[in-house]
């Protein structure tokens, strides 16, 4: 079982759809973070948390510590929102060791 | 400010030769971090720095690869000899704060024939 689980693997929605991406750990973390990947390639890190949630324009993350648990939301959803999202845990007592999951591939149609 | 910079962004090469990535991080960034991605194991990190020294290298998957940072503004990570199975996108990142925040290069997209 990979220690970083990302569901679903494709989604495809509706412009302007509320969108929900899914993340469960399975080790002790010291920060949890979501990258998003574009089309061409190119990684930008969105958020890093820890408890709570945080949000950046349209985009929300919240972590649930006590379920292992992270949502990233994605509210009135576009089409250039269409990339791959990735999470990511930095294990507790482990600064360098970082485990990803496999994405999550997000298409939004016009 | 430029952002990270990795070059060649394209590499294809025939299995046996040496392979050289190149990584100039962003001014001021004492961490650099080299990834691998792959359809099958997703994202990886290699090996990373702080301030020129290797911190972990745990991730580098065997000893054809090996990474320098011969000062501040520039990294090489070195395959010899290339195999197909290591054919993949390298990231190189850089950050100010460790892994706490990173910034990611365009990556360079290797294939091994």
């Amino acid at each position: 079982k990979n220690e970083v689980e990302q569901s679903p693997q494709n989604l495809t929605a509706q412009e302007g759809e509320f969108i929900t991406i899914n993340c469960s750990y399975s080790v002790g973390i010291s920060a949890l973070h979501w990258l998003q990947q574009h089309p061409g390639g190119g990684i930008v890190s969105l958020f890093m948390l820890s408890s709570g949630k945080k949000k950046h324009g349209r985009l929300i993350a919240t972590i649930n510590i006590q379920e292992k648990h992270s949502s990233l939301h994605i509210t009135a959803s576009h089409p250039r929102d269409s990339a791959v999202y990735i999470c990511a845990v930095t294990e507790r007592n482990r600064d360098d060791k970082i485990i990803f999951g496999k994405g999550t591939r997000l298409h939004i149609l016009p | 400010d430029a952002g990270v910079i990795q070059s060649p962004r394209h590499e294809v090469t025939e299995m046996g030769q040496e392979v050289t990535l190149r990584c100039k991080p962003i001014s001021g960034h004492d961490y650099l971090f080299w990834y691998r991605q792959t359809m099958m194991r997703g994202l990886e990190l290699l090996i990373y720095f702080n301030n020129n020294v290797p911190i972990d290298d745990s991730g580098m998957p065997e000893d054809r690869f090996s990474a320098k940072m011969p000062n501040a503004s520039f990294s090489t990570l070195k395959i010899q000899p290339s195999e197909p199975r290591d054919s993949a996108v390298y990231f190189c990142a850089s950050s100010p704060w460790g892994l706490r925040e990173q910034f990611f290069g365009p990556g360079t997209r290797l294939t091994v024939l």
